[in-house]
């Protein structure tokens, strides 16, 4: 168990929909960060926050967005859903701002099916 | 771009034997690197790191080996077990970088 935590394991939606994928990190991390993992892209970083504020940003379309809040939890927001957007999402934490220092502790992942 | 790839998508060994895991990155300017291990159902978990002022660094079972000249990198599993089957990703990233960059992954199986 990393001690991260993502809710929910799975989600079942349609085209066009929206949805949010919740991710708590570690206590004490300060950074989260959202991937996405597909079949034919691999593990994908999409963003980075640290402490509420957006720190890094990779490969994230302009229809999702994520955000931290004060407590540090962090939600991904998906809209107009496309069946591509079918994958498995992980949440990550680290007490590090910059991604080369300190290790990143996975969560279980959000497996998003849309339909 | 950078790019992280892998040489072996697939790896078959018989436990007990040693495993190697091989790794090409493209990037001359990344100073770190990592491998995850993922087991089925599971998030990516850390093995074990190394930075490219060091050229070997060992772990419990694992050693990973940095070859800058040629930008390569492996990670060695020894007297390889059933619980190591997984797919294992290279990570990579450098000064500036803001992000890591996975590789495809290598699922490693264990024949018994």
């Amino acid at each position: 168990d990393s001690g991260v935590t993502q809710t929910p394991k799975h989600l079942i939606t349609a085209t066009g929909q929206r949805v949010t994928l919740r991710c708590s990190p570690r206590s004490g991390d300060l950074s989260v960060y959202w991937y996405q993992q597909s079949l034919d892209q691999g593990l994908q970083f999409l963003i980075q926050y640290y402490n509420g504020e957006e720190r890094a940003k990779g490969n994230i379309l302009e229809r999702f967005s994520a955000q931290q809040f004060p407590d540090l939890h962090s939600e991904l927001n998906l809209s107009s859903l496309e069946l591509g957007d079918s994958a498995l999402y992980f949440c990550a934490s680290s007490v590090a701002a910059r991604q080369g220092y300190g290790e990143q502790f996975f969560g279980p992942g959000t497996r998003l099916t849309v339909l | 771009g950078e790019s992280v790839g892998l040489h072996l998508p697939t790896l078959s060994v018989q436990e007990g034997d040693n495993s190697i895991i091989n790794c090409a990155y493209s990037n001359s300017a990344s100073d770190y690197f990592i491998w995850y291990k993922q087991e089925s159902g599971k998030g990516p978990q850390f093995i074990i790191d190394i930075r490219s002022n060091m050229d070997k660094r060992q772990g419990q079972r694992v050693t990973v080996l940095l070859n800058k000249t040629v930008k390569h990198l492996s990670l060695q599993i020894a007297a390889t077990q059933p619980g190591d089957s997984a797919v294992y990703f290279c990570a990579e990233t450098g000064q500036g970088a803001q992000k890591l960059v996975f590789g495809q992954g290598t699922r490693l199986t264990i024949n018994p």
